[in-house]
């Protein structure tokens, strides 16, 4: 069995100030990992992906994320934010790659001007 | 980079007819596809996976001879939502499979039933 909890369900930030968005994970085997971003009426965007290779995963448009097995996390963050970053995100965990995806119930940001 | 291609992007439609949601891949051979569910404000659910020439795997909860998944080459998968009610309603999203490193989401389709 697998899930993923995505602790906030909002996020607001100011542009230039670092992001993080957070994201914990149970899994009775060892998970791939994703963050996934959707802007408003648009499919899906993959940003990143562990697959059980380096625990510090580099994403596009400055994202990356930490996997960290004690502690369950594979929070997303980004140094500074940028208005394009306003979307929702979803963290996704699935067995193998591209097997059976759950995904958490997002995390709306918002970026202050 | 590789495309899947979602149709139509929107559609209403009246209670009790069907509809039907196109999913391809476009510069990749898709062995299997997935389609997701979305209500406003919530995750994606999977409610089938489907594989080339064979029957959809559907998830728990999801009627199968509502949800019609066609799945007839490795390029295309089709949904089609049949005597749509209200509750039908949603945002409906494919994704296309096409080795253990290539997973790709279409763009959704936004299905209003009146």
């Amino acid at each position: 069995a697998q899930s993923v909890t995505q602790l906030d369900s909002h996020v607001s930030v100011s542009e230039g100030t670092p992001v993080l968005l957070r994201c914990n994970y149970s899994s009775s085997y060892s998970p791939s990992l994703f963050w996934y971003v959707q802007h408003p009426n648009k499919g899906l965007q993959l940003l990143l992906k562990y697959t059980s290779a380096a625990t510090l995963v580099k994403g596009i448009n400055g994202f990356e994320a930490e996997f960290k097995k004690s502690e369950t996390s594979f929070h997303l963050t980004k140094p500074s934010a940028h208005m394009s970053d306003a979307a929702e995100y979803f963290c996704v965990v699935s067995r193998f790659g591209n097997e059976k995806l759950t995904f958490g119930t997002g995390t709306r940001l918002t970026i202050i001007p | 980079g590789a495309v899947v291609s979602q149709h139509p992007s929107w559609v209403i439609c009246k209670s009790g007819t069907s509809v039907k949601i196109e999913c391809r891949s476009l510069d990749f051979q898709a062995t299997t596809m997935f389609w997701y569910r979305q209500f406003p404000k919530q995750s994606l659910m999977l409610m089938a996976t489907s594989n080339e020439g064979s029957k959809a795997t559907y998830e728990q909860g999801v009627e199968k001879d509502k949800f019609l998944i066609n799945h007839a080459s490795l390029t295309l998968s089709t949904l089609t939502v049949t005597s749509a009610h209200p509750e039908d309603s949603s945002f409906y999203i494919c994704s296309a499979s096409g080795g253990r490193e290539k997973l790709f989401f279409g763009s959704g389709t936004q299905l209003s039933v009146l």
